[in-house]
């Protein structure tokens, strides 16, 4: 396959939970990256991480947290789940962070907040 | 940060006919531009590039061109193809992540 998975697939939660979603990586790629995807907006990014314990915020990045402790782990945690995180969340990675370098997707999680 | 638009958000083209997909850009500093395909339920995938000191490139059914001055680039796909329906996504990339254009759904009627 790609060399990432995206665990879980499909989640239902309710809300004030919290929710924590795994992105799993073989390729040893430097960054990762959490998107969510939504009807009308594209895929907009959470946040990245540019190596182990670095990251930053994307421009969705309220309301979510992230960690990566080693390189082929990057973790995304909802601390409060609402229903308007329900959505489609899906990892990327990727080699480098300058031209050239594209990403590869994960399959992507399925959330929904009840 | 970068902004991308994305025109038009549906495109509807008969079997064989040409469908072509428009993005622009903010920030004349971004110089590589990947094109993604996503099926229905599955994950976007890239189907193909082009860097800022190219003006088109192809693949074969499939070409994209890339105007630096106007800041816009576009995705040409050829004799469609049913197989060809999904969305397509353009981006931009920025200092170490891409920006996403909204996307294009693309249904192409056999």
């Amino acid at each position: 396959d790609a060399g990432i998975t995206q665990s879980p697939r499909h989640k239902v939660t309710e809300t004030g939970t919290p929710v924590t979603l795994r992105c799993h990586q073989t390729e040893n790629h430097r960054y990762m990256y959490w998107y969510r995807q939504d009807p009308g907006h594209g895929l907009r990014l959470i946040h990245y991480s540019y190596g182990v314990k670095d990251t930053d915020k994307g421009e969705v990045s309220d309301g979510y947290s992230v960690s990566r402790s080693k390189t082929e782990d990057f973790l995304l945690t909802l601390e409060s789940a609402t229903s308007s995180q329900t959505s489609v969340y899906f990892c990327a990675i990727s080699e480098g962070g300058g031209t050239g370098y594209g990403y590869t997707f994960g399959s992507g999680t399925r959330l929904t907040v009840v | 940060g970068e902004n991308v638009e994305q025109h038009p958000s549906t495109l509807s083209v008969q079997e064989g006919d040409s469908a072509v997909i428009k993005c622009t850009y903010s920030d004349s500093a971004s110089n590589y531009f990947p094109w993604y395909k996503q099926e229905l339920g599955k994950r976007p995938q890239l189907i193909i590039d082009i860097r800022s000191n190219v003006g088109e490139k192809k693949d074969q059914r499939i070409a994209v061109t890339l105007n630096k001055t106007a800041k816009h680039f576009s995705l040409h796909i050829t004799e469609t193809q049913p197989e060809d329906s999904a969305v397509y996504f353009c981006a931009a990339r920025g200092f170490n992540k891409f920006y996403f254009g909204s996307g294009t759904k693309l249904n192409v009627k056999p």
